[in-house]
């Protein structure tokens, strides 16, 4: 079945230190792949995607995400968070582009100072 | 700015009753439509397909005479919980894709019912 996993449910770590957040997905096919940020009271943004090509993909705020098709990974990035980086992240995968996503279940984000 | 939008941004309503929420795409036409459900600390489940013109394609296990779904126009799907209960008290989202092969998907700030 298709699915994707996000096995961290929630992560803290300090304003300024890196952060990597991981995502495997389980699909046939490489499947076009997402990352979004979910913040209190807005809609889901996207971060950045992978349809296809390099596999290194530089999002918004500073973020990049490295498909690894051997070990069916989308991790997320960031070299230095931020306090505003404070939120939920969701990994999402789709067969066909953006439409009928599967979403991992999340992973929460604190940034302490 | 948001590119789609849904009203009520939250609603408490007496189970039996039913409500309707909004999803507007505010400056593109959507022929499509997702909505998704997201319950506390999980993750965005997506529930139907909506489309405009046809009949919505509902996910497995939905009840489509529970979640009623109109796409009445290529900007504004609707989605209408019938006689709401407790359990369905969730947070609802939709999105809107947009570009050829909907390889971007704006999502609705979401709205959270809370059926009394």
């Amino acid at each position: 079945a298709q699915s994707v996993t996000q096995p961290d449910i929630h992560i803290t770590v300090s304003e300024g230190a890196s952060l990597e957040l991981r995502c495997n997905y389980s699909y046939g096919a490489t499947p076009y792949l997402f990352w979004y940020v979910q913040s209190p009271g807005q809609g889901l943004q996207l971060l950045l995607k992978y349809f296809s090509g390099d596999t290194l993909v530089q999002g918004i705020k500073g973020f990049e995400a490295e498909f690894k098709r051997s070990q069916s990974s989308f991790n997320l990035r960031k070299p230095s968070v931020h306090w505003s980086d404070a939120a939920e992240y969701f990994c999402a995968g789709g067969p066909t582009g953006a439409n009928n996503l599967f979403f991992g279940t999340g992973t929460r984000l604190t940034v302490i100072p | 700015g948001a590119v789609v939008s849904q009203h009520p941004s939250w609603v408490i309503c007496k189970s039996g009753t039913s409500v309707k929420i909004e999803c507007r795409s505010l400056d593109f036409q959507a022929t499509t439509m997702f909505w998704y459900r997201q319950f506390p600390k999980q993750s965005l489940m997506l529930m139907a397909t909506s489309n405009e013109g046809s009949k919505a394609t509902y996910e497995q296990g939905v009840e489509k005479d529970k979640f009623l779904i109109n796409h009445a126009s290529l900007t504004l799907s609707t989605l209408t919980v019938t006689s709401a209960h407790p359990e369905d008290s969730s947070f609802y989202i939709c999105s809107a894709p947009r570009g050829g092969n909907g390889e971007t998907q704006y999502f609705g700030p979401g709205t959270r019912l809370l059926v009394l």
